[in-house]
């Protein structure tokens, strides 16, 4: 069965602290993902990487970054969290073929 | 217009009953399909996956694509009050190789069984 972790199911920061959500795959997945997930808006791609260190643009990267350092290992960082990043962020991934993504449980974030 | 829009909803159904929910998306060189169900405070869990034309079916699941009509449906057969969830379309688009398994997701429906 594919695993994917995430770090925390719960997270609380205040406005312009520097937020770190960690996501773990133990199924040597190429690519990886991470979205947010609103309500009304639906899950929206943040960023993506198909290989360590290699990262792509998702819909709405503005306020966000992201490290992969190594293959089962992807980060997302909020270099001075808002109160508008108060949101689920979900964490996924899959092989390059076949393309099926695997969730892991999401981190709810609150920004204070 | 949107990339994979769903039947809005709210869909409600008693038990027994069959469910459809449809999914229309706009790239016609679309490759792959996938419908998640997704319970309340929970994550997307996959139910099926499709990538050729026609039927596939699993227990009471079955997914159907029509390439030609740019269309993709999940029918819940004797649907159950635990089939209560939002359901999401997915669609991997065609970006000519490089969309890294990237997919574009449809609003959800949600979907209520009752007894």
């Amino acid at each position: 069965d594919v695993k994917v972790t995430q770090s925390s199911r719960y997270l609380v920061k205040r406005t312009g602290e520097k937020v770190f959500l960690e996501c773990v795959q133990d199924m040597d997945h190429e690519n990886m993902f991470w979205y947010r997930q609103d309500p009304g808006l639906g899950l929206r791609l943040i960023y993506f990487s198909y290989d360590v260190k290699m990262k792509e643009k998702g819909d709405i990267p503005e306020g966000y970054s992201v490290s992969r350092e190594k293959k089962e290992r992807f980060s997302l960082i909020l270099e001075s969290a808002s109160t508008n990043q108060t949101s689920m962020y979900l964490c996924a991934s899959s092989l390059a073929t076949p393309d099926t993504q695997y969730f892991g449980p999401g981190t709810r974030l609150t920004v204070l | 217009q949107k990339e994979v829009e769903q039947n809005s909803g709210p869909l409600s159904v008693p038990e027994g009953a069959i469910a459809s929910l449809n999914c229309t998306y706009s790239d016609r060189g679309s490759q792959s399909f996938f419908w998640y169900r997704q319970y309340s405070g929970k994550s997307p869990e996959l139910i099926m996956s499709i990538y050729s034309n026609g039927d596939k079916e699993d227990g009471r699941f079955t997914a159907q694509l029509n390439k030609a009509s740019q269309y993709v449906s999940l029918l819940i057969r004797d649907s159950q009050p635990s089939d209560s969830a939002t359901y999401l379309c997915a669609v991997k688009m065609d970006a000519g190789g490089t969309s890294y398994g990237k997919l574009t997701f449809g609003q959800g429906t949600i979907l209520t069984v009752h007894p």
